[in-house]
């Protein structure tokens, strides 16, 4: 069985601040780990992933997670928080592959709020 | 390149009508989902097609939900009867291989 656990479910920051976002994991296999955002009225959209490569992933809009197995966690970090950044996200793992496909499981999510 | 097409995106029923949500999936991509995501929660997956197979619907509530992907394209999931419980936005993903890509979900509101 797989799962995750967001730490949070509002995280708020001043423009310009680092952003942390934590996110654990359990998975009775290697995993695989996701980063999605979902802005107001938006799908989700895929921010980064790890695929057993490099421990640190870079993503899309500045954003990077490192991978730790001995924590089972996957945190998102941003060094510098812009009000675009504002937004819910949300940390999956997958433990399997089908027809070629990860089928992640979602945490519950944590909404950014970026003040000016 | 188009993404995942949803229709309608919002919709008011009350409780024991029906509802059906329509998705196009991106071009070419073979695996289909459906995900539901209520108020506060993470997407929660109701059931994957491989073409027009269904691969995983162990999350589905059959007694009232169903879904069926005709000619391994375009889907369909309906809920009949609705309950209030039933409210949430339902989302649709395709693939090809590895990345899910989704569509901007169909809102639904059970009175």
């Amino acid at each position: 069985a797989q799962s995750v656990t967001q730490l949070g479910s509002h995280v708020s920051v001043s423009e310009g601040a680092l952003v942390l976002l934590r996110c654990n994991y359990s998975s009775s296999v290697p995993p695989y780990l996701f980063w999605y955002v979902q802005y107001p009225n938006q799908g989700l959209q895929l921010l980064l992933k790890y695929t057993s490569a490099a421990t640190l992933v870079k993503g899309i809009n500045g954003f990077e997670a490192e991978f730790k197995k001995s924590e089972t966690s996957f945190h998102l970090t941003k060094p510098s928080a812009h009000m675009s950044d504002a937004a819910e996200y949300f940390c999956a793992v997958s433990d399997s592959i089908s027809g070629g496909s990860y089928i992640p499981t979602f945490g519950r999510g944590t909404s950014l709020i970026v003040h000016p | 390149e188009a993404g995942v097409a949803q229709s309608p995106r919002y919709k008011i029923i009350e409780k024991r009508q029906s509802v059906a949500f329509w998705c196009n999936p991106i071009s070419g991509h073979a695996t289909l989902y459906w995900y539901q995501q209520i108020l506060g929660q993470g997407p929660k997956l109701l059931i994957q097609f491989q073409n027009n197979g269904v691969v995983d619907d162990s999350q589905l509530p059959k007694d009232r939900f169903s879904a069926e992907r005709l000619k391994g394209v375009d889907s369909t999931l309906k809920i009949q009867p609705a309950k209030l419980e039933d409210s949430a936005v339902y989302l649709c993903a395709s693939s090809l291989t590895g990345e899910l890509f989704f569509g901007e979900g169909s809102r639904l509101t059970v009175l």
